[in-house]
């Protein structure tokens, strides 16, 4: 299995509050992603990252920002959570475009 | 906005019969086209990685089919199994990185 570790793996939070999900491998992969997946819309693209301190905005990124410091890093950060936003969040990472993808387990998060 | 789209969305196959879906992509700004297997409560797993126009690649009873020109792809199973139980998610990916996935095709084999 590819070395991608998401971190917390569940977590509930009040609305209003920050959230920060990490999601970390070991593969030296130059590209990472992440997703949120909720019912009716599969996999839907949030942010992604191209290389250290490189990212670029996805389908659905209003209301989130990253960072990515270092090469095995990719920060996921809601601002101020709002209910819209409970969802599984996926990272993904790949080494070259013409690779396949690697995914985390995926965290769960809930906004109440 | 880009739009990658697989139908049908769910579809239930009797065991031993096969079975084919499609995923259609923009035709233009084209880099790769992926195919990924979803099982519940697990994270998605790349069945097939296509870049050329004409690719055909397989794995097991599994295969697909790249027309890029037109853009789509086809996945076939052969011989469905109930571990074929599954999401089967396309992904495009552009000329600047972004990977795009469809919202899937759900595939149940009846026993």
């Amino acid at each position: 299995d590819a070395g991608i570790t998401q971190s917390p793996r569940h977590k509930v939070t009040e609305t209003g509050t920050p959230v920060t999900l990490r999601c970390h491998q070991t593969e030296n992969h130059r590209y990472m992603y992440w997703y949120r997946q909720d019912p009716g819309h599969g996999l839907r693209l949030i942010h992604y990252s191209y290389g250290v301190k490189d990212t670029d905005k996805g389908e659905v990124s209003d209301g989130y920002s990253v960072s990515r410091s270092k090469t095995e890093d990719f920060l996921l950060t809601l601002e101020s959570a709002t209910s819209s936003q409970t969802s599984v969040y996926f990272c993904a990472t790949h080494g070259q475009r013409n690779t396949e993808a690697f995914f985390g387990q995926g965290t769960r998060l809930t906004v109440v | 906005i880009l739009n990658v789209e697989q139908s049908p969305q769910s579809l239930h196959v009797q065991e031993g019969d096969s079975t084919n879906f499609t995923c259609s992509f923009p035709s233009s700004n084209f880099y790769a086209l992926h195919w990924y297997r979803w099982e519940t409560a697990k994270s998605p797993e790349a069945l097939f990685v296509m870049t050329l126009n004409g690719d055909e690649k397989k794995k097991g009873r599994i295969s697909a089919t790249l027309n890029t020109k037109e853009g789509y792809s086809y996945l076939y199973i052969k011989g469905s199994q109930p571990e074929d139980s599954a999401t089967y998610l396309c992904a495009f990916i552009k000329g600047d990185d972004k990977i795009i996935f469809g919202k899937g095709t759900r595939l149940h084999i009846l026993p």
